[in-house]
């Protein structure tokens, strides 16, 4: 089956101006996360979903940082008045839901190829 | 706070021979989730070896093995047999049991010279 895409693969836009980057995750996963890499490290939790509810945003930077996920599937991570040190990678990842507390099931989070965001 | 530290910018490593990847790592919890991913150019992040905390013995993938200290909090990870096709970008990773957060550490960049 497909694995999770993400758009635009690229994009490259002023400082100051707003963006969208869309996840479309694995069919039937109900867990969302997105993960941001600056260059040279590794990545960096932001946000997760649980359905359509932002279960854990405690990873967004700023409230220039929103994220949405309407109907429990595609999500768009949105960016208002961006500045150049908002340039990076932003993976997306999605994965069947948790297991039970308790319980030992750890299902295994599938990334995208990411967005490389470009801040001029 | 968890915390993943790979100490190791790059790496190196000429084909067929053995190369570990150190990874040391800090946590107040007991039970938790170690991984080994690998991040080729193409940015797909893949996951290769995966370590429960509870379980003592190490886990094994093919030419891919890992060195688990619970006590001294390090997990390694070892590939033997190197072939080009695993260079990469490898990242130790850890995650609470219960938790949604994964936690990277720095990276290694993997180098195969043929």
């Amino acid at each position: 089956g497909a694995g999770v895409s993400q758009t635009p693969s690229n994009k490259v836009t002023e400082k100051g101006k707003y963006v969208e980057l869309r996840c479309d995750p694995i069919s039937g996963h109900t867990a969302l996360y997105w993960y941001r890499q600056s260059l040279g490290q590794g990545p960096e939790f932001l946000i997760y979903f649980q359905g359509t509810g932002a279960a854990d945003d405690s990873g967004l930077p700023n409230d220039r940082f929103f994220a949405v996920r309407p109907e429990g599937s595609v999500s768009t991570l949105k960016i208002q008045r961006t500045e150049r040190g908002d340039s990076a990678v932003y993976l997306c990842a999605s994965s069947l839901k948790s297991g039970l507390a308790g319980g030992r099931i750890y299902n295994e989070q599938f990334f995208g190829p990411g967005t490389r965001l470009t801040v001029l | 706070a968890q915390t993943v530290t790979q100490s190791q910018p790059e790496m190196s490593v000429q084909e067929a021979e053995t190369v570990t990847l150190s990874c040391t790592y800090d946590t107040s919890e007991s039970d938790y989730y170690l991984f080994w991913y690998k991040q080729p150019p193409s940015r797909q992040m893949i996951l290769v070896i995966r370590q429960e905390a509870y379980k003592q013995q190490n886990a094994t993938e093919n030419r891919f093995s890992v060195n688990f200290q619970k006590a001294a909090k390090s997990f390694s990870l070892k590939i033997s047999d190197s072939q080009l096709g695993d260079a990469a970008m490898y990242f130790c990773v850890l995650i609470q049991r219960g938790a949604q957060k994964l936690v990277f550490g720095q990276g290694t960049r993997l180098t195969i010279n043929p």
